[in-house]
């Protein structure tokens, strides 16, 4: 099956910082989408991009399907952007898998 | 704006109780799913079920499993025997398909299930 690492695991920024997390796919892809867990566990969608880039508000995202990767950008990084972003990608139609995550802290 | 809503939000069971799990879909929707999170772990994939029936189960998904759409607007996870391992958040998802093309996947809030 296909494989999905997200890197770094853990990150810890001061406020108003700008930040890059990576996710990176063994094999080609239909679907991809990224996804904030916040304090109370609720899966938070950002963004459904399979290809090409998106930007919503701070956040924007690109993924490069060919390359068997996709970036999600953070900038100017506030205290509630803290939580576990998770990147999953379609196998198949029916499922998704998903990464370990990148665990974002947000200091004051 | 339309949401997968889930019900109970925590539940708390004995070992070798039964549990249902209980999601409504977002209307339209064609394809609904669960997966699972086990604390502090990623989120595991368990079933899709499209046109009455399951498309595809993880190995996690075993005889104890079964879902259900038992009317229009309901989708269940049941798990007969509960054993401790099975404590976990489990999330409800659903996407569209069908003539959008698109399988971008709703997750509802989740089900947090404490077997003691």
């Amino acid at each position: 099956g296909i494989q999905v690492e997200q890197s770094p695991p853990d990150l810890i920024l001061q406020e108003g910082a700008n930040s890059t997390l990576r996710c990176n796919f063994s094999d080609s892809v239909n679907n991809l989408q990224w996804f904030h867990q916040n304090p109370w566990g609720q899966l938070i969608n950002l963004f459904y991009i399979p290809s090409g880039t998106k930007q919503n508000g701070r956040l924007s995202a690109t993924t490069v399907a060919t390359e068997r990767y996709s970036l999600l950008y953070i900038s100017s990084s506030q205290t509630t952007d803290s939580g576990v972003y998770f990147c999953a990608v379609g196998e198949g139609t029916y499922k998704y898998i998903f990464g370990t995550g990148t665990r974002l802290k947000v200091l004051a | 704006e339309p949401e997968v809503t889930q019900t109970p939000s925590h539940q708390v069971t004995q070992m070798g109780q039964e549990v249902i799990l209980r999601c409504v879909p977002i209307s339209n929707h064609l394809y609904f799913y669960w997966y699972r999170q086990i604390l502090g772990q990623k989120v595991e994939f368990l079933v899709s079920f499209y046109n009455n029936e399951i498309s595809e189960k993880s190995e996690i998904f075993d005889d104890q499993f079964s879902v259900e759409r038992p009317d229009g607007s309901n989708f269940t996870l049941k798990i007969r025997s509960t054993k401790l391992e099975d404590s976990a958040m489990y999330f409800c998802a659903s996407s569209p398909g069908g003539y959008t093309g698109s399988y971008e996947q709703y997750f509802g809030p989740g089900t947090r299930l404490t077997v003691t």
